[in-house]
Order: structure tokens, then sequence, then C-alpha cells
């Protein structure tokens, strides 16, 4: 079975541009959740969606956003961008609903963005 | 708050030691616990997880068993590997539910032949 896919996995952007970037979740989980993980530190959490709705939200700036289509896929959208956007972009997908405890997430290979 | 605090990186070690990474926890009641892997130019793997106290998660050699005394969650191997070099990820997800997953900083693992 596929796991959790990120297109593109790297790209280059000027600063002021936008970027979006992809992920499509394993199939049969409903919820997809964006980290951004900069190098050298932990992954940071983005936002959270479950069943096309957004359910969290970390402390990111409004130039970040995030839609889920009813396939369950989902993308992240950076506006304006910043030389310190430059990180590498996950998407995670799980089975469970957030309702519930003990749920496992599984990562995507990542988006490598790199501002200049 | 939530929060995971690991020990610091690099550590180095000889092909077949033991190996410790320390990892505590602050958060309300009983998260779930975590160890994510991340190889040189990939995303994470999920290595092993806990979801109550006392359980020990196992996976490739490496297990780590969730204290709530300590609030502790320790990843253990017994004898590493050159492959096993990589960065070590303690996470956890707050017992009130969601994804939200909250990562320690990372420990960077060199073993060498």
């Amino acid at each position: 079975d596929a796991g959790v896919t990120q297109s593109p996995t790297h790209l280059i952007k000027t600063r002021g541009q936008h970027v979006t970037l992809r992920c499509s979740p394993i199939s049969g989980h409903k919820s997809v959740s964006w980290y951004q993980q900069v190098l050298g530190q932990g992954p940071q959490f983005i936002f959270q969606y479950y069943e096309k709705e957004e359910r969290g939200r970390g402390n990111f700036p409004d130039r970040f956003s995030a839609r889920q289509f009813p396939n369950y896929s989902s993308e992240l959208n950076v506006n304006a961008l910043l030389l310190g956007d430059s990180a590498l972009y996950l998407c995670a997908s799980s089975l469970g609903s957030p309702l519930s405890s003990g749920n496992t997430i599984y990562f995507g290979e990542g988006s490598w963005l790199t501002v200049v | 708050g939530n929060s995971v605090t690991q020990m610091e990186g690099p550590v180095t070690l000889s092909e077949e030691a033991f190996l410790t990474i320390n990892c505590t926890y602050t958060a309300t009641g009983y998260p779930s616990l975590f160890w994510y892997v991340q190889y040189p130019g990939e995303g994470l793997q999920l290595l092993l997880k806990a979801t109550k106290a006392d359980d020990k998660g196992s996976n490739k050699g490496f297990e780590a068993t969730y204290r709530k005394e300590t609030t502790s969650f320790h990843l253990e191997k017994g004898s590493v590997q050159v492959s096993d070099s990589a960065v070590y990820f303690c996470a956890l997800i707050p017992n009130t539910g969601g994804f939200k997953t909250i990562f320690g900083a990372g420990t960077r693992l060199f073993v060498k032949a």
C-alpha cells in the first residue's frame, strides 16, 4: 500500500512568491496534518484537517493556509515567502478521529522548500 | 503546556555498543508517546510507540518504556549498527486527542564501524 505522498519533493522560490505543496494521505485516512521542520530542529505543527475541516492550527502567521479536498488530499499554501520559510514541510495522515486518543500519525517524505 | 526534552547530540558510538537516548516530557494526564527516526534526506518514520503507563514499545531492536512516575520514555538498543545512524525524535500526542504531535529537538546518532 502506498504511504503518504507529497509533491513536489524539492523546490526553490524567491522571496515574496507564493508556494503550494500537495499531500495525499494513506488510503482510508481522513485526517491530514502539516508540519514545518527547520534544519536542525524538530517538526513544528502547522495545521490539522479532518473530514475537510480545520481542527487545529499552530503558531504560524496568516500567510500560511491549507485546505483538504473531498478525496482527503490536502494543500498547504504559503504567501509572501520569507527566507525563514526555508524548511522541510511534512505532511502526515492518520486513520482515527481527532477526538480519540492513542492515534498514530504517518509521515510523508516531505517537500524541501528553499527561499532565496 | 506540553513539551518534550531529549538529550542533546550528537551521540557517537562504536558498532555493537549499547544506546540510550533520554527523553522526558511534560503533559497533563497520560499522553501517547512516540519515537520517530529520520535518516539523512528523508522524512520521519515511526519507530515505536506506547499509549499508557508501563507499556513498552519495541521495534527493530529498539525499545522504550513509558514511565509515568519519572515522565520519561528513554530509547534503548542493546547493539547498534552503522545503519542506525540517523536523527531520533521523541514525541507526544496529548491525551486530549487530536493529532498535534509535539516533538523534541532531536538527537543525532553516529555509529562508527
